[in-house]
């Protein structure tokens, strides 16, 4: 069966710091890769996604990147980290284009101070 | 372009009583639209899906909802709420046969009054 792992589940990072979020999938081949963020109070915003090794979409411009190195990971970062990237990070995967049930990690809540 | 409105941020029913969490989309194309539910500390679980086969879908834990294409909405309800039931819902459009996409609402909270 299908399985998603993130980690960590909470992080306290300070501002200016590094961010490094992953997300690995296992018993599947070729997935389709996302992260979403939910900020308090607000519905869940489309990050990155991914088709493939190294194709990387991004949806916002922000301080955040992401990075697929392999088939099954997915990597979410940050140089620099802001007080407004604080929030709760998804990651989530589904088996291409026409996958329609996504799976989702189980988040990271993530702190800035 | 798609997006989706959750009416509601947040609704507060009694144990035993209907529950409708209302949503309304807007597609260019003919969607596919979902309603997923966040417990706390969980990950977010499918309750339903709508892929252009009957318009009144049933999900589990009794919830269904109705597409109605002239009204563009997706409401979900419950005929009777549980307790456990307490929790964030998002209606979510898709454009389908894309990668690019789900498209989330901003969520709804579901109080379950004793």
């Amino acid at each position: 069966s299908q399985t998603i792992h993130q980690w960590p589940a909470t992080l306290v990072q300070p501002v200016g710091s590094p961010l490094s979020l992953e997300c690995t999938v296992e018993g599947t081949s070729n997935p389709n890769l996302y992260w979403y963020r939910q900020a308090a109070g607000r519905g869940l915003q489309l990050l990155f996604y991914s088709v493939g090794i190294g194709q990387i979409s991004s949806e916002v411009p922000q301080n955040l990147s992401a990075s697929r190195p392999q088939d099954r990971q997915f990597i979410l970062s940050s140089k620099k980290l802001l007080l407004s990237d604080s929030g709760f990070y998804l990651c989530a995967w589904r088996t291409g284009i026409l996958g329609e049930k996504l799976f989702f990690g189980s988040g990271t809540q993530l702190s800035v101070l | 372009a798609q997006s989706v409105t959750q009416l509601d941020s947040h609704v507060s029913v009694s144990e035993g009583t209907p529950v409708l969490l209302r949503c309304n989309y807007s597609s260019s194309y003919s969607p596919s639209l979902f309603w997923y539910v966040q417990h706390p500390n969980k990950g977010l679980q499918l309750l339903l899906k709508y892929t252009s086969a009957a318009t009144l879908v049933k999900g589990i834990n009794g919830f269904e909802a109705e597409f109605k294409k002239s009204e563009t909405s997706f409401h979900l309800t419950k005929p009777s709420a549980h307790m456990s039931d307490a929790a964030e819902y998002f209606c979510v459009v898709s454009l389908s046969g894309s990668a690019r996409q789900l498209t989330f609402g901003s969520g709804t909270q579901l109080t379950v009054l004793p």
